[in-house]
């Protein structure tokens, strides 16, 4: 079974640039989640879908992050215009549902905003 | 709100022998799910294992079990005959267990095995 996947896996950009990562969750997960991970934390929900909607986004910066998803497969998470601190990774999860217990990860996207 | 505790930013292990990681984590619910995930270089979070909170017995995969103290909302992960592949950051995490699924995360504990 194919895991998430997950594109770029590193993009650096300057101040002010916008960027955009793609996420594709494991087949038949109806829930996907964005996290940002900050280096030396631990990753921290942006968003979260079912299927095509958005269940939780209280922790999106939304003046300057979007996500959507559309069709309810894969996702796209994007910064315009990204800062210097949100250089981290970004993890894209899924799971079969909002209620089932285990998320699965992707490999992340590394962003270094100079 | 929920938040997730690890003392430890870094241990380190023989090869072969047992290392125990703390977790800590502070919430009014009875009803949670609680989960040890290691992150390898490669940065892909894998879980290692899990709890649900309303069994008392602590659970257990392969080498890996996790000693739960409800009561002191303690959850700590112990890991027996070490390997070297067993060198990652480790994450403990809890989530509610009738929540959309928000999850929170500890800071990590990074461990390190020595040969």
């Amino acid at each position: 079974e194919a895991g998430v996947a997950q594109s770029p896996r590193y993009k650096i950009i300057e101040k002010r640039q916008s960027v955009a990562f793609w996420c594709n969750p494991i087949s038949g997960h109806a829930t996907l989640y964005w996290y940002q991970q900050i280096l030396g934390q631990g990753p921290k929900l942006l968003i979260q879908f079912q299927n095509n909607g958005v269940v939780d986004d209280s922790q999106l910066p939304k003046d300057r992050f979007s996500a959507e998803r559309l069709k309810g497969v894969d996702s796209t998470l994007k910064i315009q215009p990204a800062k210097l601190e949100d250089s981290a990774v970004y993890l894209c999860a899924s799971s079969l549902s909002a209620g089932f217990n285990e998320q699965f990860f992707g490999p992340g996207t590394r962003l270094t905003v100079l | 709100a929920q938040t997730v505790t690890q003392s430890q930013p870094e241990m380190s292990v023989q090869e072969a022998e047992t290392v125990t990681l703390s977790c800590t984590y502070d919430t009014s619910e009875s009803d949670y799910y609680l989960f040890w995930y290691k992150q390898p270089p490669s940065r892909q979070m894998i879980l290692v294992i899990r709890q649900e909170a309303y069994k008392q017995q602590n659970a257990t995969e392969n080498r890996f079990s996790v000693n739960f103290q409800k009561a002191a909302k303690s959850f700590s992960l112990k890991i027996s005959d070490s390997q070297l592949g067993d060198a990652a950051m480790y994450f403990c995490a809890y989530r509610q267990q009738y929540s959309a699924g928000d999850m929170r995360f500890g800071a990590g504990t990074r461990l390190t095995v020595k040969p």
